[in-house]
């Protein structure tokens, strides 16, 4: 089976730097991917790991450690529309259509 | 910058009913997916769909289930003899399936089926 641990909500200042933390227990691991979801909304891809270390996007990096099952997601210079729920995700394996397992998710609440 | 779109985005149903959902995936796209989603739950993964046949299944996919591509566009999760639990978010998905694995998905905004 797969699991994955984020924390369930983190507050930061607009225009500040966050991070969110994932931990994951697969029993294959075929790469850490990072959605957002506003509420209401559809899951966008923000970015995806498959290989140890840090991947930029903009403001938004994502880093992975395969050796301690670890990632997070880095989000600078805070906007109040990335107010959000962020999720990580594991693929189920290296296949073709492999569904995607998800965290919980992490309530990102930004203050002005 | 081509989306996916799901169809209706609000579904009201009495309990024991059938219901269709309903999805257009992005045209050149190969691999498609339904996921649910239970207000204030993580997203769960239901079924994914290649080549006219079921990829890959969860546990939650069971007989009350099914998937369809009726014609070159739409992609359909029928559900038979709805319960009160079925209520939730249904995320359509679809990915290019082309070039390197793992490729970002596509998310629909979402059918809200509600069970009454």
């Amino acid at each position: 089976g797969q699991s994955l641990e984020q924390p369930s909500e983190v507050t930061a200042v607009e225009g500040a730097i966050v991070q969110i933390n994932c931990t994951y227990q697969t029993s294959g691991f075929y790469g850490l991917s990072w959605y957002q979801q506003h509420d209401g909304g559809a899951p966008t891809f923000l970015s995806y790991n498959a290989l140890d270390g840090l991947e930029e996007t903009g403001r938004f990096s994502s880093f992975l450690s395969r050796s301690d099952s670890y990632g997070y997601l880095l989000l600078q210079e805070l906007q109040m529309k990335d107010s959000a729920s962020y999720f990580c995700a594991v693929f189920h394996s290296g296949g073709g259509a492999d569904g995607l397992t998800f965290g919980k998710g992490t309530h990102l609440i930004i203050q002005p | 910058e081509p989306e996916v779109t799901q169809t209706p985005s609000h579904q009201v149903t009495q309990m024991g009913q059938e219901v269709i959902l309903r999805c257009v995936p992005i045209s050149n796209h190969l691999y498609f997916y339904w996921y649910r989603q239970i207000l204030g739950q993580k997203v769960e993964f239901l079924v994914s769909f290649y080549n006219n046949e079921i990829s890959e299944k969860s546990e939650i996919f069971d007989d009350q289930f099914s998937v369809e591509r009726p014609d070159g566009s739409n992609f359909t999760l029928k559900i038979r003899s709805t319960k009160l639990e079925d209520s939730a978010m249904y995320f359509c998905a679809s990915s290019p399936g082309q070039g390197t694995r793992n490729q970002p998905q596509h998310f629909g905004d979402g059918t809200r089926l509600s069970i009454l």
